[in-house]
Order: structure tokens, then C-alpha cells, then sequence
């Protein structure tokens, strides 16, 4: 069963401007983890927060974690076409590494 | 290259066959995970091992099994194939430590008709 779920499920955006996707989780967690998958391809690791932080920066994303709201968004600030893809959340319990899949959001970035 | 392979890419097979998926983690990564992705049911995780043992069981079928041998690698097979089975099955690995992320295989594609 998914842990997560995103919203929106779909998002579409001009080149330049910002994206956000927001993830929702059920139960504790010892951090949250953002990928990306290209259609069809493996999944690339993002960005990881953990459970005691509230913010994180990497590049161009943005991560923020409320974890008494069970939720969390990722910011892309300043889009590029070859951002064109889904982002899943997934977390981490805190028994155990086994990493559980949110919904996905598809963003598509037009030129 | 992520450095996590898996073979083969495409796999075309009928109903009621079986099939052997296999994955090769990166190198020093001892966990494997297998984690199944349909359009409905979204990235499904089966089955975890970690050098060589079972750690933890998802929502696999019991027509499937997988195991990870000594020298890491890892097969899942899938038996008795139904068409609902047609998915793309993704292998990750990693090294086990909480608060890291994992390194995915490209997938295989396996479409059961």
C-alpha cells in the first residue's frame, strides 16, 4: 500500500517558473525522500530530509518538511524543460529502510 | 549508469510461464530491494534482502520469490504468469544505513500476453 500521497497529480508549467508538488504520509517517519523518474526509466534519488529538519536546499530544489501535518513540499524554482518528468515522495519508517512510494506528480515544463 | 544493473530490459512472455528478472546492486551496496510499478497501482514495494537474507516482505505474490546470492546479486521470479502481471519491475540497492538514499536499476518491462 502507498504511504504517500501527491498533489496535484498532474502539473503543467512555462519554462522559468516554479513548481511545487506537495506529498502527504500516514505514519512516523525517520526522513522523506524525493525522486524523479524520466518516462519508462529508473528513479533518481533527489533529495532527502530527514525528521528533525524542517528545511532543505539542494541546487535549485527546495524541501520542506512538516511533520506534524504529515507533509511536505518540493519547490523547483526556476524551471527547465528538462525537468519534464514525475517526482514521487517516498518515506523512511523508523523500523527499519524500507522506502514506501507516494502516488507521483507529472510535471511538464514547456518551453 | 546508475551502477545498479538489471537484466533483461524487455521481457515478452505468455500467461502461465515463468520468468527470472535479475539485478546487480552497485558495488558495496549490500540491501536490494524489488519494488513492482503498475499504471493503477503505482510503485509497489515486493521484498528486501540484505547480504544474502530476507529483511523485509511487501505485497508479493505467492507466485513470486526472489533471493540474493553471495556474491550480492539478486533474482526475482515470477511464476505462473498472469496478465495483471505486466508491469515494469525496478531493483534498487543501498547500503542499509537509514537516512540514505537508493541507487534504481533501469528496470525490466514485462508485458505477460
Amino acid at each position: 500500500s502507498q504511504q504517500g500521497e501527491e498533489d496535484p497529480q498532474a502539473l503543467s508549467i512555462q519554462e522559468g517558473e516554479n513548481a511545487t508538488m506537495n506529498c502527504s504520509y500516514k505514519t512516523s517517519i525517520n526522513n522523506l525522500q524525493w525522486y524523479r523518474q524520466n518516462s519508462g526509466r529508473g528513479l533518481v534519488h533527489l533529495i532527502l530530509i530527514r525528521s528533525n529538519e524542517r528545511e532543505k536546499h539542494s541546487g535549485r530544489l527546495r524541501v520542506t518538511l512538516d511533520t506534524s501535518k504529515k507533509s511536505s513540499s518540493l519547490l523547483i524554482t526556476a524551471s527547465r524543460a528538462a525537468d519534464t518528468a514525475s517526482y514521487f515522495c517516498a518515506t523512511g519508517p523508523n523500523n527499519g529502510d524500507k522506502l514506501i512510494f507516494g502516488t507521483g506528480t507529472r510535471l511538464q515544463v514547456f518551453p | 549508469d546508475s551502477g545498479v544493473t538489471q537484466t533483461p530490459k524487455h521481457l515478452i512472455t505468455a500467461t502461465g510461464q515463468r520468468v527470472t528478472l535479475r539485478c546487480s546492486p552497485r558495488s558495496g551496496d549490500l540491501s536490494v530491494y524489488w519494488y513492482q510499478q503498475s499504471l493503477d497501482q503505482g510503485l509497489q514495494f515486493l521484498i528486501q534482502y540484505y547480504n544474502g537474507e530476507e529483511r523485509a516482505k511487501g505485497n508479493i505474490l505467492e507466485r513470486f520469490s526472489a533471493q540474493q546470492f553471495p556474491d550480492l546479486h539478486s533474482e526475482l521470479n515470477l511464476s505462473s504468469l498472469e496478465l495483471g502481471d505486466s508491469a515494469l519491475y525496478f531493483c534498487a540497492s543501498s547500503v542499509n544505513r537509514q537516512n540514505y538514499g537508493y541507487t534504481f536499476g533501469s528496470g525490466t518491462r514485462l508485458t505477460v500476453v
